[in-house]
């Protein structure tokens, strides 16, 4: 059972560019939606993270919008650079029991291309 | 990186032999969770822990096994390793940050079951 649904799997981006990652979820009792950073051979590193109460949040070049009638947030990367390159992760998590733990997407590999 | 440190960091091993792996952290936090990473499958939650004795399964738990004995360690077990468990592993804690479950992961470990 997929909770949370992620896409593209993966993407292709001209350095400048704009990437769009788009995630959404099922479960209603989620109320936290972080994005993770991956790098080859390390482990996922915190990105940004929003809460449904608002419908977007910027930080740098990364904005996360969130669309909680639709039960879909997205992850916009401006002014893309080679140094985005990886692969992300939305996930999200609720404060029940049931909800208490990370719930990730499948993942998008990025690759910014000079 | 939170303190989190994972070893082995990489271990090939035969199918049916038992493996341990095991995660270190340092700053005392109470949750701790064990992860698998699989191409087009995302982050999976094998087991977590809530505390010293403490753990529950997660979407992913058939064939593994884990224990927590001292807070700053929490070990995954798999009884009888499979082909099926070649993986790569990653250990995480959870802070409470922005008000929701952040978790910070350590480096990894890579399983290969031949």
């Amino acid at each position: 059972q997929q909770q949370v649904k992620q896409s593209p799997q993966s993407l292709i981006v001209q350095k400048g560019g704009i990437s769009i990652i788009n995630c959404a979820y099922e479960n209603t009792a989620f109320d936290y939606f972080p994005w993770y950073q991956q790098f080859p051979g390390k482990g996922p590193a915190l990105l940004i993270a929003i809460r449904p109460d608002v419908s977007e949040k910027k930080e740098g070049r990364f904005t996360i919008s969130f669309n909680k009638s639709a039960k879909q947030f997205s992850l916009h990367i401006m002014d893309s650079q080679p140094g985005d390159s990886a692969t992300y992760f939305c996930a999200a998590s609720g404060t029940s029991y049931n909800t208490d733990k990370l719930i990730f997407g499948t993942g998008t590999r990025l690759q910014v291309f000079p | 990186d939170a303190g989190i440190t994972q070893s082995p960091r990489h271990k090939v091993t035969e199918t049916g032999t038992p493996v341990t792996l095991r995660c270190h952290q340092t700053e005392n936090h109470r949750y701790m969770y064990w992860y698998r990473q699989d191409p087009g499958h995302g982050l999976r939650l094998i087991h977590y822990s809530y505390g010293v004795k403490d753990t529950d399964k997660g979407e992913v738990s058939d064939g593994y096994s884990v224990s927590r004995s001292k807070t700053e360690d929490f070990l995954l077990t798999l009884e009888s390793a499979t082909s099926s468990q070649t993986s790569v592993y990653f250990c995480a804690i959870r802070r409470q940050a922005g008000g929701g479950t952040e978790a910070f992961f350590g480096q990894g470990t890579r399983l290969t079951v031949v």
